[in-house]
């Protein structure tokens, strides 16, 4: 199964880019994907990655993936202070299509 | 837009209670997932349906039982509540197996007492 493990904290100022790390150790997910999660509410899809890409762009977010190094970023530009939530990366665990998440990162967005 | 609508935001309930979480998708789909969540452990597969009247085991069942007699709605029942079992309970689905991804709920913050 998968194991995904992320840093628990990021702090960064309005404006600067943030970047969100996870590591995972299967390789065998189709996808993986990030979700946001605003305070008092559900997990919230961002985007996610096909496993034969390096990198996706969607606005202000870049999604990078280094499968030699199963290493898998988020970078978001001009953050904002709506950009301050909890960031979960998960990736498929078996053929059930059951996600396995990472702990998440809380990212606080300062002026 | 898929709807995962879990019926209550909040619920405060005492040791020992038996207590029904209900969740509904309007989209559809196949899989229906519980999990709860807790700081610093994030999301724990409780368990999860792949159609109607299934289920399977998620890795932390133990204390807690599903019900899914429609394709729509999937219920989390804990048969009689612990003070450990307080936690954010969110409910997903998905479409299929074949990585669609996961929709969630807003969640129910459960309080046992």
């Amino acid at each position: 199964g998968e194991d995904v493990e992320q840093s628990l904290f990021l702090s960064v100022r309005e404006g600067d880019s943030s970047v969100i790390n996870c590591t995972y150790t299967d390789s065998s997910s189709t996808y993986l994907y990030w979700y946001k999660q605003e305070p008092g509410a559900g997990l919230q899809l961002l985007t996610y990655i096909f496993s034969n890409m390096d990198m996706k762009q969607d606005q202000r977010l870049t999604v990078l993936l280094n499968k030699k190094d199963k290493h898998l970023s988020l970078r978001i530009a001009d953050t904002q202070t709506g950009d301050s939530a909890i960031y979960f990366c998960a990736g498929i665990t078996d053929s059930w299509g059951k996600l396995q998440f990472g702990a998440g990162t809380q990212v606080v967005v300062t002026p | 837009d898929v709807k995962v609508t879990q019926s209550s935001r909040y619920l405060v309930k005492r040791t020992g209670e038996k207590v029904f979480l209900e969740c509904v998708q309007d989209m559809d789909h196949e899989n229906m997932f519980w999990y709860r969540q807790d700081p610093g452990l994030g999301l724990r597969l409780i368990y999860f349906s792949y159609d109607v009247k299934m289920k399977e085991k998620g890795d932390i069942p133990e204390g807690y039982s599903v019900s899914r007699e429609k394709k729509e709605r999937f219920s989390l029942i804990l048969e009689s509540a612990s003070t450990n079992q307080t936690s954010m309970y969110l409910c997903a689905s998905s479409r299929d197996r074949e990585s669609s991804p996961l929709h969630f709920g807003n969640g129910t913050r459960l309080t046992v007492t």
